[in-house]
C-alpha cells in the first residue's frame, strides 16, 4: 500500500530542475507532498486533490494523474534551501489518513 | 504563533520502563496524529484521533497507547519500550484528514 517514489536520490547544481515521482497501486483521493530537512520535522508543500484542486504555498508545482494514480513534484531553478528529503503521502478515498512513500533525497550543490 | 509542541525533545528510557510523550497544539485542529520515524525511513502512522474518535493502525503494537484528554493535548504511552522502539516520534495535526498536516519538532526516544 506504500506509494513508490522515484528517484530515491538526486544531486543537482543550484539552478537546475528536478522532478520527483510518486506512484500508487490504489485509487487515490489526494496526494500530499512534504519536505523534511535533516533532524527536523516534515513541512507541508502541497496537496493535490482528486478532481484537480491543488493547494500549496511555495514556488513549487505538481501534477496528479488520477487515471494512473501518479503524482509528480516539479522543482524549477532549484535553490540551496530546496535540499532535503521529499515525501509524498497518499490518501485512499475514505481512509482519512496518509501513507508516506519511502522518500527522495535531494541534494543541491552550489 | 500557532504551533504544535512536543515534549520532551529528547527522551532516554531504560528497556521495559514506561514512557510518555506529549503533544500540544494551539491550532485548534480536529485531527491529531502520532507517527514513528526511524532513520532514513518514512514516517509510519501509529494512530490518530479525529476529535475524540480513536483510530488505531492494524500493525501498531499493543505496547503503544494514546490518550487525548482534550482538543489541545495528545499523549503517546509506550508501556514497555524495547530497543526496537528507539525512533523519532512525530505528532501532527490537521483541520480535517484531507487538509495539510502540521508537524511538531518530534521527540527522539533512546532506549538503553
Amino acid at each position: 500500500q506504500q506509494p513508490v517514489q522515484s528517484p530515491q536520490a538526486v544531486i543537482l547544481r543550484e539552478g537546475e530542475d528536478a522532478v520527483i515521482n510518486c506512484s500508487s497501486s490504489k485509487a487515490l483521493y489526494s496526494v500530499h507532498w512534504y519536505r523534511q530537512k535533516h533532524g527536523e520535522a516534515p513541512v507541508f508543500l502541497m496537496i493535490l486533490l482528486k478532481g484537480g484542486e491543488q493547494k500549496g504555498h511555495e514556488k513549487i508545482s505538481a501534477s496528479f494523474n488520477e487515471k494512473k494514480q501518479q503524482s509528480s513534484l516539479y522543482l524549477t531553478a532549484s535553490q540551496l534551501s530546496y535540499s532535503g528529503t521529499y515525501f509524498c503521502g497518499t490518501e485512499i478515498q475514505g481512509a482519512q489518513k496518509l501513507v508516506f512513500g519511502q522518500g527522495t533525497r535531494l541534494t543541491i550543490n552550489p | 504563533d500557532a504551533m504544535v509542541i512536543q515534549n520532551p525533545r529528547y527522551q532516554v528510557t531504560q528497556f521495559g520502563k514506561p514512557v510518555t510523550l506529549s503533544c500540544s497544539q494551539t491550532l485548534n485542529h480536529n485531527v491529531m496524529y502520532w507517527y514513528q520515524q526511524k532513520s532514513s525511513q518514512a514516517p509510519k502512522l501509529l494512530f490518530h484521533y479525529y476529535d475524540k474518535d480513536f483510530n488505531n493502525e492494524a500493525d501498531t503494537p499493543d505496547n503503544f497507547q494514546s490518550r487525548r484528554p482534550n482538543t489541545s493535548f495528545c499523549f503517546l504511552d509506550i508501556r514497555s519500550p524495547g530497543l526496537g522502539d528507539a525512533a523519532m516520534y512525530l505528532c501532527a495535526t490537521s483541520r480535517d484528514p484531507v487538509y495539510e498536516q502540521y508537524f511538531g519538532p518530534g521527540t527522539r526516544l533512546t532506549v538503553t
